[in-house]
């Protein structure tokens, strides 16, 4: 199975700074790979897929972009409703399509 | 609209049985694969099965820690993809979500449900 090592576990920010978050396949996982934000009591929602295509819907300070097995997920200027958890998930090849462990972006 | 709704969710005692079931409304059921993934309260995402399509033979596959007790089925008469239980441990206590992948793709990408909360609990 593939493993997502995704980092840092935690951030606190602050409204208006860049933010980067990381996942790292345990192999080349070809650009499969999507983020999802998730906040509390609610269901995960699709922000990015095939590593840096944008979501309809989704504004443009999120983005993505990495390869073979490192990828990131920026946001240029946070806002106050981007505090929330995030996730990647690989859907490389055949199932297990094994999520990060996430990230809990706070308000510093 | 891709909708989908969870429901089935609840109270069982361990070794006991639920089934989940997933009713999508907004687009046509039986052209998409569906997905389950839970997450147990305070924790991250886990894969939990996915089902193709019929067109693709219907088939399954499942998450290690779950093999051989749940069992994903479809009837796309009804629009609706069941999550069934069997064998249940505390650890299986958890939100479980229903997924679709979104257009253009079999796979990954995907639309969530609001999830339904299972305890597994004496």
């Amino acid at each position: 199975d593939i493993q997502m090592t995704q980092s840092p576990s935690s951030l606190s920010a602050s409204v208006g700074d860049r933010v980067t978050i990381t996942c790292r396949a345990s192999q080349g996982i070809s650009n499969s790979l999507a983020w999802y934000q998730q906040k509390p009591g609610k269901a995960p929602k699709l922000l990015l897929y095939a590593a840096s295509r944008l979501e309809s819907g989704v504004p443009s300070r999120f983005s993505g972009s990495g390869s073979g097995t490192d990828y990131t997920l920026t946001i240029s200027s946070l806002q106050p409703e981007d505090f929330a958890t995030y996730y990647c998930q690989q859907y490389y090849s055949t199932p297990p399509w094994t999520f990060g462990q996430g990230t809990k972006l706070e308000i510093k | 609209e891709v909708q989908l709704v969870e429901s089935g969710g609840g109270l069982v005692q361990p070794g006991r049985s639920l089934r989940l079931s997933c009713t999508a409304s907004g687009f046509t059921f039986g052209d998409y694969a569906m997905s389950w993934v839970r997450q147990a309260p305070g924790k991250g995402l886990e894969w939990v099965g996915f089902i193709r399509s019929k067109a693709y033979g219907g088939t399954t596959e499942y998450a290690a820690s779950v093999k051989g007790r749940f069992t994903i089925s479809r009837d796309d008469s009804k629009s609706i993809a069941y999550l069934q239980m069997n064998s249940l441990k505390t650890e299986d206590t958890a939100v479980y979500y229903c997924m679709r992948p979104k257009g253009g793709y079999y796979w990954g990408p995907s639309y969530w449900g609001q999830g339904t909360l299972v305890t597994v609990s004496s």
